[in-house]
């Protein structure tokens, strides 16, 4: 069965330094996102990606964050200096349709420690 | 933005019985509602949708129903086992239908 996956599965970084989580969504799909979890709390909204460019974005997803598809199959997020309260587990998602009414598939996550 | 509930506090229920989850949301009623399935340190895992029109999905021991009157889904698992055990979440579109906002879940735990 065809899966998202996430690397590194788990990233220490120092506060201040940049770290780039990579996923290769579902070949497929043409929707891409990011959600984090902190820990203990509910699945947020990062961004969404499609043709090319970001669709959405939310409020947490400032000038520090940044996405990219370099190739047609790697979708990666920059945090460019990261902060402590930047410590969660980061999922990328992908979906055929969009959010019209299609599954999310889920990788299973970067696991980001900044110290 | 859409504010969804779910309960939180943890669901305890022995091996064989239904349990039944419910998430309540409290702005627009969307097209559709998702339910996911979240095990610790692991990636959301896709349940079951349900649309605005359709009163009740199942799928093997899965039933979700959706009520846009009430504002509210149940999602029952039936004849559970200790596998289901897992935190349960509901999702739904945003109102650009462009991206999906999570509950925070319920934890279920079924006891042998």
């Amino acid at each position: 069965e065809p899966e998202v996956t996430q690397t590194p599965s788990h990233q220490v970084t120092q506060m201040g330094q940049e770290v780039i989580l990579r996923c290769v969504p579902i070949s497929n799909h043409l929707y891409f996102y990011w959600y984090r979890q902190i820990l203990g709390q509910k699945v947020e909204f990062l961004v969404s990606f499609y043709n090319n460019e970001i669709s959405e974005k939310s409020e947490i997803f400032d000038d520090q964050f940044s996405v990219e598809r370099p190739d047609g199959s790697n979708f990666t997020l920059k945090i460019r200096s990261t902060k402590l309260e930047d410590s969660a587990m980061y999922f990328c998602a992908s979906s055929a349709q969009g959010a019209y009414g299609a599954e999310a598939f889920f990788g299973q996550g970067t696991r980001l420690t900044v110290v | 933005s859409q504010k969804i509930e779910q309960n939180s506090e943890a669901l305890n229920i022995q091996e064989g019985k239904t349990a039944t989850l419910t998430c309540n949301y409290t702005n627009y009623s969307p097209a559709y509602l998702q339910w996911y399935r979240q095990d610790p340190g692991r990636g959301p895992v896709f349940l079951l949708l349900i649309r605005e029109n359709e009163k009740e999905k199942r799928k093997e021991r899965l039933k979700v129903t959706f009520d846009t009157t009430l504002k509210q889904s149940l999602f029952h698992i039936t004849a559970s086992q200790p596998a289901d055990s897992a935190t349960y979440l509901c999702a739904l579109p945003n109102s650009g239908y462009s991206t999906l906002t999570f509950g925070k879940g319920t934890m279920l735990l079924v006891s042998p």
